[in-house]
């Protein structure tokens, strides 16, 4: 069963508008999340991170939004560009080990 | 500075052979992971180290072995390859785990079992 969960396969949304991705979680000792970014043929990269005794965290047009009673959090994107068209995986950590969600394929149409 | 290089990129096998996937980092980190991703199941962490001469399971580590012998290396292997093992293949590493540092992935290795 998955612990980590993005329930939206994919997010269509219009250049200059906000994208939001979000992601749940079930276990709750996950105390570290992060967020990472997909093209073809390479691996993730690194977008943004939020530590569990937070609730933002904002890089740039990233941020990041944490519920821990709801767990649940989400990433906003603002504004959008067509070059963030990727796929995007949530991610949470329990000690060492980091645990991946299945990942929402966003497109943004210019 | 390479980061993380996985070799090989493609490769195909017949089911019951074995192979050796390689993961190699400059970066002097200390934790390494390998995960594979399949259609609508994201990342599965097969195994992982947190330094050298260290392994452990992750959530989906049957039907692999790994080792850590050096440092900068982290190899996966199958041992009698199956269909169901045909997937892309991602390593990553971690400066001192996630806390501290966010993990660095490799471009993938894309295995296709027969």
């Amino acid at each position: 069963d998955q612990q980590v969960k993005q329930n939206s396969p994919s997010l269509s949304v219009q250049e200059g508008r906000i994208s939001i991705l979000n992601c749940d979680y079930t276990n709750s000792m996950f105390d570290y999340f992060l967020w990472y970014k997909k093209y073809p043929a390479e691996g993730p990269t690194f977008l943004i991170s939020i530590s569990s005794i937070k609730d933002k965290n904002e890089d740039g047009r990233f941020t990041v939004f944490l519920n821990k009673s709801a767990k649940h959090l989400s990433l906003h994107i603002v504004p959008s560009q067509p070059g963030d068209s990727a796929v995007y995986f949530c991610a949470a950590s329990e000690g060492d080990k980091v645990i991946f969600g299945p990942g929402t394929s966003l497109s943004v149409i210019p | 500075n390479a980061g993380v290089t996985q070799t090989p990129k493609f490769r195909v096998l017949k089911t019951g052979q074995s192979m050796t996937l390689l993961c190699a980092q400059d970066m002097n980190h200390e934790y390494m992971y390998w995960y594979r991703q399949d259609p609508g199941m994201g990342l599965r962490l097969i195994h992982y180290s947190v330094g050298e001469g260290t392994t452990a399971k992750g959530e989906v580590p049957d039907g692999y072995n790994v080792s850590r012998l050096k440092k900068q290396n982290f190899l996966l292997g199958l041992e009698s390859a199956a269909p169901s093992q045909t997937s892309v293949y991602f390593c990553a590493s971690s400066l001192a785990g996630v806390y501290n540092s966010p993990l660095h992935f490799g471009n993938g290795t894309r295995l296709t079992v027969t």
